[in-house]
């Protein structure tokens, strides 16, 4: 299996812009999880889908953020309108199970630079 | 709420050295903990995961222990080797309900194995 893949890798982009990051989890996979890393707070959980529902989205900063999980092998996280403190490395994870019975599976993250 | 506690000062040992991480944690005890590498550029893997009731887990080089007394996990690498070098990171879930599939991480501790 290729793994957690994640698109674009870098995307740099201008305050006001839309940013949408996508990710592909690893096939037959039911969890997946969307996480942000950034030298100040360190790795965040932002949302988290089980068979393609949002379960717990308690971590998304703010309205500007929307996640979605049309079909299970596909995720978007959506940035609008993007700002310069959103500028950071969001990781997208996916795990067989729930994580106290399993590991999870990064993706090697898109670096996001909001200008 | 839970707050995950690591050494933000880098360490730096020598080759053929033991390597030990600490990750502390207040409020309650998680019923796993688990451990992940991080190398730059890239999303951390999966090392170890380690449940309440086990007090030490092996793997090839790596060893980690769980004191649930005094909230605190170790994580060695015996014989450390430069490729060692990386970010570790260690991740909990958020309360003390473990069926969340949520998971908390530390800010990481870089280890530094010198030739």
């Amino acid at each position: 299996d290729a793994g957690v893949i994640q698109s674009p890798r870098h995307e740099v982009t201008e305050m006001g812009q839309e940013v949408t990051l996508r990710c592909k989890p690893i096939s037959g996979h039911d969890y997946l999880f969307w996480y942000r890393q950034t030298m100040m707070r360190g790795l965040e959980l932002l949302i988290y889908f089980n068979n393609n529902v949002p379960i717990d989205d308690s971590g998304m900063p703010e309205d500007r953020f929307s996640a979605k999980m049309p079909n299970a092998s596909f995720s978007t996280l959506k940035i609008q309108p993007s700002e310069p403190r959103d500028s950071a490395v969001y990781f997208c994870a996916s795990s067989l199970t729930e994580a106290y019975t399993g590991e999870l599976f990064f993706g090697e993250g898109s670096r996001l630079t909001v200008l | 709420s839970q707050k995950i506690e690591q050494n933000s000062e880098a360490l730096n040992i020598q080759e053929g050295k033991t390597a030990t991480l600490t990750c502390n944690y207040t409020n309650y005890s998680p019923a796993y903990l688990q451990w992940y590498r991080q190398d730059p550029g890239r999303g951390p893997v999966f090392l170890l995961l380690i449940r309440e009731n086990e007090k030490e887990k092996r793997k090839e080089r790596l060893k980690v222990t769980f004191d649930t007394t005094l909230k605190q996990s170790l994580f060695h690498i015996t014989a450390s080797q430069p490729a060692d070098s990386a970010t570790y990171l260690c991740a909990l879930p958020p309360s003390s309900s473990s069926n969340t599939g949520k998971l908390i991480f530390g800010q990481g501790t870089t280890l530094q194995v010198k030739p």
